[in-house]
């Protein structure tokens, strides 16, 4: 896999309690995205950054944010976490041009949240 | 954005090939076409990117008509391993918001 590295891989929580995944990568990628995959929705954009400190909401981006402080480190934080952000959440990179881009994806990380 | 429609589930058996085809009637006039292969419990893994007309790697080749509205993944002579998610994506030309959809479940049989 292309140098990116998710934590904690499984985690259990408990409803209202914050949660804050990492990804971190190696190889200088410029984009950064976090999804969340559910059984029966596919993949789903929650948040990206297109360089440090510059991040935007993606499609299911409601009790989440993100910070990017370094180009190596994307982090994702459910403020108050709830049931329905049991998942298993992705990150990915890309090199991306105007028109064309490949991305990259973590290995995941399953949150259970009772 | 560039939506993309393509079949839910396929079936097959090993050693044939099999075509995925996806419409994306509304994609941008200088995006290209990539797709994605996904296994249980791993991220989508790049498999092929076009523009136009034929696109062939050690995977699998991609078939793109002159008015670009569809795509055509083609597999080979597939085996059980083959059996994935298969995601079908059309740029979005000034944004970010990258949809991958359900994709299309192939299950190869022996």
């Amino acid at each position: 896999d292309a140098g990116i590295t998710q934590s904690p891989r499984h985690k259990v929580t408990e409803t209202g309690t914050p949660v804050t995944l990492r990804c971190h990568q190696t190889e200088n990628h410029r984009y950064m995205y976090w999804y969340r995959q559910d059984p029966g929705h596919g993949l789903r954009l929650i948040h990206y950054s297109y360089g440090v400190k510059d991040t935007d909401k993606g499609e299911v981006s409601d009790g989440y944010s993100v910070s990017r402080s370094k180009t190596e480190d994307f982090l994702l934080t459910l403020e108050s976490a709830t049931s329905s952000q049991t998942s298993v959440y992705f990150c990915a990179i890309s090199d991306r041009t105007d028109y064309q881009e490949t991305q990259y994806f973590g290995p995941g990380t399953r949150l259970l949240v009772l | 954005l560039a939506k993309t429609t393509q079949p839910i589930s396929m079936d097959s058996y090993e050693g044939q090939e099999v075509n995925i085809t996806c419409s994306h009637n509304n994609i941008a006039t200088n995006d290209y076409i990539t797709w994605y292969q996904q296994f249980p419990s791993q991220g989508p893994r790049f498999i092929i990117q076009g523009y136009k007309t034929k696109v062939t790697n050690e995977v699998a080749s991609l078939f793109i008509p002159a008015d670009r509205k569809s795509s055509t993944l083609s597999l080979p002579r597939v085996s059980l391993s083959d059996t994935a998610v298969y995601y079908c994506l059309g740029g979005d030309t000034g944004g970010f918001k990258t949809i991958f959809g359900a994709g299309t479940r192939l299950f190869v049989k022996a």
